[in-house]
């Protein structure tokens, strides 16, 4: 199975602040690698796919990068609406694993 | 408007059996893999199973392998998780997702999500 290691698993951060979060994975994915955002209680939400890809509908302070395993999302301007727990996911080979979340709390 | 609409989540005894139902809307339901993903109260997203767009193709986590069955009816726009032998560490919130289309060769994720059942395992 390929891991996902997110982090870091929480951060503190203020309104307007930059904030980057990283999941590497245990084995090459190509680009096969999305981000979620999900708020409590609610469904999660596509962000970025293909590693970089911004899903339609989706502010462009996001924005996702890849460099081999190495994947990280970065909120350019955080939002009072950004705070909520982030996941990175595989799709490469089955089974799909998600890292293990980061989240994101008011400073 | 896509929606995906589950059902069928509730209390059971361990060893029991449920099954939940995904009613989507708003596209062409034949036309795309669809999979279930499921969170434990405070914990992260796992995935469970999925199905292609035919029924054809099906693959499970190791964890439910076995005890798992998920199916589709293309007619009734609706995606089906049969769960049997369930155990406590199957209690969560349980998601049906749509696979979204590849777009321009990208892998794409899941773009649409249903609000979730929730399956308590507990004697």
């Amino acid at each position: 199975d390929i891991q996902m290691t997110q982090s870091p698993s929480s951060l503190s951060a203020s309104v307007g602040d930059r904030v980057t979060i990283t999941c590497r994975a245990s084995q090459s994915i190509s680009s096969y690698l999305s981000w979620y955002q999900q708020k409590p209680g609610k469904a999660p939400k596509v962000l970025m796919y293909a590693a970089s890809s911004l899903q339609s509908g989706v502010p462009s302070r996001f924005s996702g990068s890849a460099s081999g395993t190495d994947f990280t999302l970065t909120i350019s301007s955080l939002q009072p609406e950004d705070f909520a727990t982030y996941y990175c996911q595989q799709s490469y080979s089955t089974p799909l694993t998600f890292g293990g979340g980061t989240k994101v709390e008011i400073k | 408007e896509v929606q995906l609409v589950e059902s069928g989540g509730g209390l059971v005894q361990p060893g029991g059996s449920l099954r939940l139902s995904c009613a989507a809307s708003g596209f062409t339901f034949s036309s795309y893999w669809m999979h279930w993903v499921r969170q434990a109260p405070g914990k992260g997203l796992v995935w469970v199973s999925r199905i292609n767009s035919d029924g054809s193709s099906i693959t499970y986590a190791d964890s439910v392998k076995g005890r798992f069955t998920i199916s589709r009816d293309n007619a009734k726009n609706t995606l089906y998780l049969q769960m049997n032998s369930l155990r406590a560490e199957d209690t969560a919130v349980y998601y049906c997702a749509r696979l979204g289309e590849y777009t321009y060769g990208h892998p794409p994720g899941f773009d649409y999500w249903g609000q979730g059942t929730l399956v308590t395992v507990s004697s």
